[in-house]
């Protein structure tokens, strides 16, 4: 099955700063890479997501870029504030009856 | 409608204790599942229910027994539940068509188990 693997566990940058989380996937049959941020006490909300025919897209002060040869995707933050500390998990799906797979986690802590 | 609601949103049961959880959501999603979170880990899925059929069982113990009486309706019962089991329950949807979708999270039950 599909193992996904997150880096950093842990992030701290200074506000203004840019930020950048990794994630690899083991299934080349993934087409879809969603990105989730949950604060503390919160539900994991989607903030980005990518489809494997896209190489980058971007919203605002986020990206997510994906390079299915090397098979990892990758989240930036640029800007960084405060109310981005959260943390994110990365995911990756193929279509078809089975559920997203998880990354274990990135805390992103941005010092003011 | 893009919500999925859970309620209760705070529950304290004791290990002899039998209660529910409960998901609803109105966006004509037709998969649903169920998730337990602990602390600084991610959510690790429990069920799946794909067109209100049960479609993936992790492995879960039977004091977990969900259920869907509908399309926008999904169940989990508790019963005999141990301090172990205590943990944040999500709940949460997506499209269930040949493409990929994103899940939307409810904002989950926090179990308590004493």
């Amino acid at each position: 099955g599909e193992n996904v693997e997150q880096h950093p566990s842990t992030l701290s940058v200074q506000e203004g700063d840019s930020a950048v989380i990794k994630c690899t996937y083991s299934d080349s049959a993934s087409n879809y890479f969603p990105w989730y941020k949950q604060e503390l006490g919160k539900r994991p909300q989607l903030i980005i997501d990518i489809r494997s025919n896209v190489g980058e897209k971007k919203d605002q002060r986020i990206a997510v870029t994906l390079n299915k040869t090397a098979k990892h995707f990758s989240l930036h933050i640029t800007e960084t504030q405060p109310e981005d500390s959260a943390v994110y998990f990365c995911a990756a799906h193929r279509s078809g009856n089975t559920p997203l797979v998880f990354g274990k986690g990135t805390r992103l802590s941005v010092i003011a | 409608d893009t919500e999925v609601t859970q309620t209760p949103k705070h529950l304290v049961m004791g290990m002899t204790n039998k209660k529910s959880l409960k998901c609803e959501q109105h966006m004509g999603h037709r998969a649903m599942y169920w998730y337990k979170q602990k602390a600084k880990k991610p959510p690790e899925l429990m069920f799946v229910y794909s067109y209100e059929k049960l479609s993936i069982n992790e492995s879960v113990p039977s004091r977990f027994s969900p259920e869907c009486p509908n399309s926008s309706l999904l169940n989990l019962h508790l019963h005999a539940l141990q301090p172990e089991d205590s943990a944040l329950y999500l709940c949460a949807s997506s499209q269930n068509r040949g493409q990929s979708y994103g899940y939307t999270f409810g904002s989950g039950t926090r179990l308590t188990v004493v």
